[in-house]
């Protein structure tokens, strides 16, 4: 049974470049969420994704933006890429028809993205 | 809205000594209380976590954790820590509404010598 795969692993853009990220989850899950890892810090949520659409969203800009596919598998977009966008951008898959009391949130490797 | 403190952001310790590993959060709901460990350029890995119940918890490689409803705490204990457990361990909570979205603390680096 695969866990949350991730890819590519690491990639390094340029300012103001675009960057798109790839996650498919847990065999048996249905939500995706994101987080960015900076460096030194803890993990921060930028979306969630249930049934195709935004179901929840952290404190990030408009250029961050997902994509969920039939298959559950997810997609991160960022455009007009920053210096500070340097990070680990994890994926995190769950499932809601367990419910909260007996799902347990696993998560992939990540993608360390480096923008110069 | 929720908040994680981790008290320390690094913590060394010799081989085969007790750790512990302290996390306050701030909610104003009942929450979900999670410890995941990150190896150096690896994701992250459930500890353990606490959902109800028996207040203190097991998790995997002996550690354990205790819920403090009072003092809003969740610290994280090994009574004998191995060199593999250097590692930095993020205290997470969750509102039973939200989900599954996570609220991470800073982190803690623990760092096992010899």
């Amino acid at each position: 049974d695969a866990g949350v795969t991730q890819s590519p692993t690491h990639l390094i853009k340029t300012r103001g470049q675009q960057v798109t990220l790839r996650c498919s989850p847990k065999s048996g899950h249905d939500t995706v969420s994101w987080y960015q890892q900076a460096l030194g810090q803890g993990p921060q949520f930028i979306f969630q994704y249930y049934e195709e659409e935004e179901r929840q969203r952290g404190n990030f800009p408009d250029r961050f933006s997902g994509h969920q596919f039939p298959n559950y598998s997810s997609e991160l977009n960022v455009n007009a890429l920053l210096l500070g966008d340097s990070a680990l951008y994890l994926c995190a898959s769950s499932s809601r028809i367990r419910g909260p009391s007996g799902n347990t949130i696993y998560f992939g490797e990540g993608s360390w993205l480096t923008v110069v | 809205a929720q908040s994680v403190t981790q008290l320390d952001s690094q913590v060394p310790v010799f081989e085969e000594a007790p750790v512990e590993l302290r996390c306050n959060y701030s909610s104003s709901v009942s929450v979900y209380l999670f410890w995941y460990v990150q190896y150096p350029n690896q994701g992250l890995q459930l500890l353990l976590k606490y959902l109800s119940g028996s207040t203190l918890v097991k998790g995997i490689n002996g550690f354990e954790a205790e819920f403090n409803k009072s003092q809003t705490s969740f610290h994280l204990r090994k009574p004998s820590v191995h060199i593999s457990d250097t590692a930095e361990y993020f205290c997470a909570v969750s509102d039973l509404n939200q989900g599954g979205k996570l609220i991470f603390g800073q982190g803690t680096e623990l760092s096992v010598k010899p």
